[in-house]
């Protein structure tokens, strides 16, 4: 069976810095390319980033919110993802998913982590 | 970036009810639409794919149609397990984008 599992959340004091993982198990995770999608308290689904498999250079993409501040990153000797967050802001507290990007062509993410809390206080 | 609108943004219905939820994009997206479902504290579920392909698993009371900037979701009688948010999200280019989300309530 698919699974992700995310880890590493938990309060940060604004400007500081937290490292996500998201282990992966049950599909061959180098295939895929893999997002992060996160969610505030009470609000809807926003897309933080993606990165793309070997085939496509591990390229990595951002939404304008987080480019800069955020970095995505993959080791597939490990099958793990890793969401680098800096500088984080008030506004970065959510929950933060992995999510398996399915590669038929249509990029639907079909397999979602359970989600890790990120806390930013001032 | 490709606005994605949810209507409505809330919805009451009973078990047994049809369901319809409308999805619209800000310009044309193929049929690169995806459907989730989420319930309190899980993470979303993907119910379709590509606009109208139901994922393996999905109970095929849940259905998609449209293309282009118009899209539907429709469940065809409501179970008890289905009351929850459902949001859309274009796939066509980045970045990929969510529909505000639509409620469903009893």
């Amino acid at each position: 069976d698919v699974q992700l599992v995310e880890s590493g959340g938990g309060l940060v004091q604004t400007g500081g810095s937290l490292r996500l993982s998201c282990a992966a198990s049950g599909f061959t995770f180098s295939d895929h390319y893999m997002d992060w999608v996160r969610q505030a308290p009470g609000k809807g689904l926003e897309w933080v980033g993606r990165t793309r498999d070997k085939a496509d250079s591990y390229t990595a993409e951002y939404a304008a919110s987080v480019k800069g501040r955020f970095t995505i990153s993959r080791d597939d000797s490990k099958d793990s993802l890793y969401l680098q967050m800096n500088s984080l802001k008030t506004e970065d507290t959510a929950v933060y998913y992995c999510a398996r990007v399915n590669n038929s062509g249509w990029y639907s993410r079909d397999y979602w982590g359970q989600g890790t809390l990120v806390t930013v206080s001032s | 970036d490709i606005q994605m609108t949810q209507s409505p943004s809330s919805l009451s219905a009973s078990v047994g009810d049809r369901v319809t939820i409308t999805c619209r994009a800000s310009q044309s997206i193929s049929n690169y639409l995806n459907w989730y479902q989420q319930k309190p504290g899980k993470a979303p579920k993907l119910l379709i794919y590509a606009a109208s392909s139901l994922q393996r698993g999905v109970p095929s009371r849940f259905s998609g149609s449209g293309s282009g900037t118009d899209f539907t979701l429709t469940i065809s009688s409501l179970q008890p397990e289905d009351f929850a948010t459902y949001y859309c999200q274009q796939s066509y280019s980045s970045p990929p984008t969510f529909g505000q989300g639509t409620k469903l309530e009893i």
